[in-house]
């Protein structure tokens, strides 16, 4: 399979704790972004990567998110002191400069 | 504040109709339009995008219309088939602003056998 790939899948955590997901974008896209969509809501924009730069970040990324791209190829969102409202699916998505964004399956996050 | 929105939170179809979902936006500086499909428990599937400088493009089975005068896009697919049941999504990029996608809410196909 060609196409963006997250892991894990669900992640399940108790409040407090620090979960950490990956990405990997489609190869040779330099572009990488991070969505994060609740239910019955569309995807709303976290961050995106430009190769290893973190060129745009929305106040929905409060201090406790961080997202990295060290070698422009992966990402990894980690989100700190999960909170019951961190509950949602975290996608990823990538593209080839500022064209077509292709979305990954996404990492269901439940909060306990 | 975002500005792309949906008129029609459900729609029903019979298999084998047409099928027309409406996106509506009110930013003047949106250039970048794409429709996304959604199955239960996946991410957003491409589907057909368009640039503003554009009134119309075909895919197989989908034509995106743009009309920049009201403000409003919309996604035809033709002779729905089962598989096409799933929630829809129009978003949009702003011109010489950022690369984050806007989207609305999402509209709910159901198609009956």
């Amino acid at each position: 399979d060609t196409g963006v790939s997250q892991d894990p899948r669900h992640k399940i955590t108790k409040r407090g704790q620090n979960v950490t997901f990956r990405c990997d974008p489609i190869s040779e896209h330099n572009r990488l972004y991070w969505y994060r969509q609740t239910l019955g809501q569309g995807p709303e924009f976290l961050t995106y990567f430009q190769n290893e730069a973190q060129l745009e970040k929305s106040r929905l990324l409060s201090d406790r998110f961080s997202a990295e791209r060290p070698k422009g190829s992966f990402s990894t969102l980690e989100i700190q002191r999960t909170e019951q409202g961190d509950s949602a699916m975290y996608l990823c998505a990538s593209s080839l400069e500022a064209t077509t964004q292709f979305f990954g399956p996404g990492t269901r996050l439940t909060v306990l | 504040g975002e500005s792309v929105g949906l008129h029609l939170p459900t729609l029903s179809v019979q298999e084998g109709d047409n099928s027309i979902i409406n996106c509506a936006y009110s930013n003047s500086a949106s250039d970048y339009f794409i429709w996304y499909k959604q199955e239960s428990g996946k991410g957003p599937q491409f589907i057909i995008d368009i640039r503003s400088n554009m009134d119309k493009r075909q895919g197989q089975r989908v034509t995106v219309l743009l009309n920049k005068t009201v403000k409003h896009l919309s996604l035809q697919i033709a002779a729905t088939q089962p598989g096409d049941s799933a929630v829809y999504f129009c978003a949009e990029t702003i011109r010489g602003g950022s690369e984050k996608l806007v989207f609305g809410k999402g509209t709910k196909l159901t198609v009956n056998p």
